[in-house]
């Protein structure tokens, strides 16, 4: 079974634009849950999408947002970047409430 | 205050040797998860065993196994017989509210593991 799969896998972007990363969780998974890792805060929760329904937020500003699709797969987007938004942004699926979460090799993303 | 808590930066072993990287945890739910995962310098999280607050006996997965201390809240990952393969950053992490809770995972800072051949 294919794993989770996140596109791109690298971003160059510059201070001010928005960007929309992608995740596709494993086949049957239907929660997806998005993190951000920079050497600084280390890994910390994003939000996490149900059956198309956002269940939980973490502690980030409005310019992050994401959506999930019927088909399970999902999106984030940032919107007016700044430096500090420089991360691996990694995407995780379960089956379900209280399962494993497995990840996909994540996005690195470089705001100039 | 942390609610992951992992004191060791960095560590030397040498392969065929057993390592435990250390975890401690800080929480007031009496339902939780604990997780360990491996990430390579590639990035991806791979995730590597869980042990549910209730489970009465420690988890193993293959070469890991969890030594779950409850009253001590300590979620220590032993690897047997390293391999070089082994080398890369390990992170201890935390699901609160039970199986039924959120999704939420708490990391901690992480443990650089290097293999020595």
């Amino acid at each position: 079974k294919a794993g989770v799969t996140q596109t791109p896998r690298y971003l160059i972007k510059t201070r001010g634009q928005q960007v929309t990363l992608s995740c596709s969780p494993i086949s049957g998974h239907r929660s997806v849950s998005w993190y951000q890792q920079t050497p600084g805060q280390g890994l910390q929760f994003l939000f996490e999408y149900f059956s198309e329904t956002q269940r939980n937020k973490g502690n980030f500003p409005g310019r992050f947002s994401g959506r999930q699709f019927s088909n399970s797969r999902s999106e984030m987007n940032v919107s007016t970047l700044e430096l500090g938004d420089s991360a691996l942004y990694l995407c995780a699926s379960s089956l379900g409430t209280g399962l494993t979460q497995y990840f996909g090799p994540g996005t690195r993303l470089l705001v100039l | 205050a942390q609610k992951i808590t992992q004191t060791q930066p960095g560590m030397f072993v040498q392969e065929k040797e057993a390592v435990t990287l250390d975890c401690t945890y800080d929480t007031s739910d009496q339902s939780y998860g604990l997780f360990w995962y491996k990430q390579p310098s590639s990035g991806e999280m791979i995730f590597l065993i869980y042990q549910g607050s209730y489970d009465e006996q420690n988890a193993t997965e293959g070469r890991y196994s969890l030594n779950f201390q409850k009253a001590r809240k300590s979620a220590n990952l032993v690897i047997s017989a390293s391999q070089l393969g082994d080398s890369a950053m390990y992170f201890c992490a935390m699901r609160e509210g039970g199986d039924f809770g959120n999704e939420k995972l708490t990391f901690g800072t992480g443990t650089r593991l290097t293999i020595i051949p």
